[in-house]
């Protein structure tokens, strides 16, 4: 099993404040998705990057790929109260339907 | 759609005795998986199944854990006998093929 590694494990921030939070793996992955799981929910998929060097922007969310494609990360802007959640990244494994998730990074942000 | 549904959202039971956790996947969706999301050990796949017929079980975890999915609307996951250890929150997911993956709400069980 390829493992990814997210960090940090938790985050606590004000209303207003900038984050960025990492997702690194120690082999190239053809594509890796990102999911935010609210309290009480299951995950809901934010974005599929599949490209080296790809950014996408999903309103305040920045999402980046590696150019080696091992890593990843989630820039957040301004953040807001309704950002709290666990983020999870995802790789699929060997081209499968078998996807392995990090174990995410915990995001408070206090009004 | 309602997404894909789940029961229920808690059980708590004693060890050794037989849990059953239910799944309706989304309509026309030909995926359907089973996860376990734990402290310890973040969100795992279990199994999963293509048009009703399951395609890998490497991650259910003993012989003690069964999956079936008798229909394109109808999914169980069954533990037989419970133990502690099995604690967690068991998801349901489904998509189309090429599509993304929803997931339902979770069933949070404790196995005292």
């Amino acid at each position: 099993t390829q493992l990814l590694e997210q960090s940090p494990q938790f985050l606590s921030i004000q209303e207003g404040e900038n984050l960025t939070v990492y997702c690194n793996s120690s082999s190239v992955f053809s594509s890796l998705q990102w999911y935010r799981q609210e309290p009480g929910e299951g995950p809901v998929l934010l974005v599929t990057v599949v490209t080296g060097g790809e950014v996408k922007k999903l309103k305040r969310l920045t999402f980046q790929f590696g150019d080696a494609r091992k890593d990843s990360s989630l820039h957040i802007t301004a953040a807001q109260p309704g950002d709290t959640g666990l983020y999870l990244c995802a790789r699929s494994q060997g081209g499968s339907e078998k996807l392995v998730f990090g174990k995410g990074t915990k995001l408070t942000v206090n009004p | 759609d309602a997404g894909v549904i789940q029961s229920p959202r808690h059980e708590v039971t004693e060890m050794g005795q037989e849990v059953t956790l239910r799944c309706k996947p989304i309509s026309g969706h030909d995926y359907l998986f089973w996860y376990r999301q734990t402290m310890m050990r973040g969100l795992e796949l279990l199994i999963y199944f293509n048009n009703n017929v399951p395609i890998d079980d490497s991650g259910m975890p003993e012989d003690r854990f069964s999956a079936k999915m008798p229909n394109a609307s109808f999914s169980t996951l069954k533990i037989q006998p419970s133990e502690p250890r099995d604690s967690a929150v068991y998801f349901c997911a489904s998509r189309q093929t090429g599509g993304s993956r929803f997931f339902g709400s979770g069933t949070q069980l404790s196995v005292l």
